[in-house]
């Protein structure tokens, strides 16, 4: 069964650059038929997606966040990551890694991590 | 804002039969199709309903999805306890190129 764990710094500053990983286990990164991706909810909000990654590294990313979002894979640890910049109080959500299935117009995010929370205060 | 919009509440009886919408426009739910999410508390979002009506596996057949033009629905018959979540709808929207996703929808088992 796959499984994905999220892991992140819990508690960080305005204006830092957190980065959270997302490891993957019972399955690969490598394969061609998944994108994997980063959703996030902030507290009292709804589902918020921030962009994903295919094993070759091609991403694509939320337009209202590219400016300060990276996405990375490392296949070797069959894990991925995402870095945000300059993070405000706005970023305080839970953020959750997940995996995409299908293709074209049939696309959907079948698998979630449990999620970790990224709360930003002084 | 959410770009899907989904009726924030829903409510029902053990044994009832609850429908949650879930409307969007034609560069998202016109042109691909809709999944459902449950979700809990803590937990993992859930895939209910993949490509507007399939099932993944273990997910009870209580539970079925519907499209139609730039809307798709969300049917829950035989509500028992435990299906009392949040439920999200999502799709791929062509004009912003990016997923969207409902605001949720607080189902309530009374």
């Amino acid at each position: 069964q796959l499984q994905l764990q999220e892991s992140g710094p819990g508690l960080v500053k305005p204006s830092e650059t957190p980065s959270l990983t997302c490891t993957v286990s019972g399955g690969s990164l490598t394969s061609r038929d998944h994108y994997w991706g980063w959703i996030r909810q902030s507290p009292g909000k709804g589902l918020e997606w921030i962009g994903s990654i295919d094993y070759s590294g091609s991403t694509y990313y939320n337009p209202s966040l590219k400016s300060r979002v990276t996405l990375s894979i490392d296949t070797s640890k069959n894990s991925f990551s995402l870095r945000l910049t300059s993070v405000t109080a706005s970023d305080t959500a839970v953020y959750y890694c997940a995996r995409r299935s299908g293709t074209y117009s049939d696309k959907y995010f079948d698998y979630w991590g449990q999620g970790t929370l990224v709360t930003v205060s002084s | 804002q959410s770009v899907l919009t989904q009726p924030p509440s829903a409510s029902g009886t053990p044994g009832q039969r609850v429908t949650i919408s879930c409307s969007g426009s034609s560069s998202n739910i016109g042109r691909n199709t809709v999944n459902w999410y449950q979700h809990l508390p803590g937990a993992a979002p859930k895939l209910l309903i993949y490509i507007n009506d399939v099932r993944p596996s273990g997910v009870p057949d209580r539970f079925s999805g519907s499209k139609s033009g730039t809307s798709a629905s969300l049917a829950i018959s035989g509500l028992q306890s435990e299906d009392e979540a949040n439920y999200y709808c999502a799709t791929w929207d062509d004009r912003l190129h990016g997923w969207v996703f409902g605001g949720g929808t607080k189902l309530t088992v009374l």
